[in-house]
């Protein structure tokens, strides 16, 4: 079964740092391309990252571009996301989402449970 | 605002059929890009329920259909379940904005 699960969610001060981790199993890790998307309370998603199945290529929305970081290991099969200098509006369940392929403009599936980080002191 | 706009909610009746719409412009659907739907229930991931327009993947119900011309695309529900009731969001790639759009999402009520 593919399965994908997100850790690291915390409350977060203004200004913080967290770490987001997703565990991916039941596929071939390495030949897909990877996302972060957030959904912030009563809103509908947002995308705010993608990486390329080598790791290669990585991308951003501008509402999170120069603050996080993407990156994966897929020899652990796990897809991280750095967040720094965590703003009120970055509160929001974080998913972690399979790309359909290793590269392009894909569709997500599947997606995370989530995991929710709150930014507030 | 979204990039994809759709209606906030739609309803109907038991065994009747809906439609959601998903206007865009020029720089995502217009421009030939594929649009995804997604279902999501209350207090769950959101679920991929059409794929490059008008696909299905496997377990999704027929009752369910996708189509896509000019700036536009719409998800079709006939027949429509209890089990229906959801938020549903369209997903393109906008080519200005180099990422990934979704809908405002369309708040589906079966009544």
């Amino acid at each position: 079964e593919v399965q994908l699960v997100e850790s690291g969610g915390d409350l977060v001060q203004p200004g913080g740092s967290l770490r987001l981790s997703c565990a991916a199993s039941g596929f071939t890790f390495s030949g897909y391309s990877m996302n972060w998307v957030r959904q912030a309370p009563g809103k509908g998603p947002e995308w705010i990252s993608y990486i390329s199945s080598s790791g290669v290529s990585v991308h951003y929305a501008d509402s999170v571009k120069g603050r996080f970081t993407i990156s994966r290991d897929n020899a652990k099969n796990s897809l991280l996301l750095q967040m720094s200098s965590l703003r009120a509006e970055d509160t929001a369940v974080y998913y972690c989402a399979r790309g359909a392929s290793a590269a392009g403009f894909n569709w997500f599936d599947p997606w995370g449970q989530g995991t929710l980080v709150t930014v507030s002191s | 605002q979204s990039v994809l706009t759709q209606p906030p909610s739609v309803s109907g009746a038991p065994g009747q059929r809906v439609t959601i719409s998903c206007t865009g412009s020029s720089s995502n659907i217009g421009a030939g890009l594929d649009v995804h739907w997604y279902q999501q229930l209350p207090g769950t991931a959101p679920k991929l329920l059409i794929y490059r327009n008008s696909n299905r993947p496997s377990g999704v119900p027929d009752r369910f259909s996708g189509s896509k011309s000019g700036t536009s695309a719409s998800l079709a529900i006939s027949g429509l379940q209890a089990e229906d009731e959801a938020d549903y969001y369209c997903q393109s790639y906008d080519s200005s904005l180099s990422g990934f759009v979704f809908g405002n999402g369309t708040k589906v009520t079966v009544l």
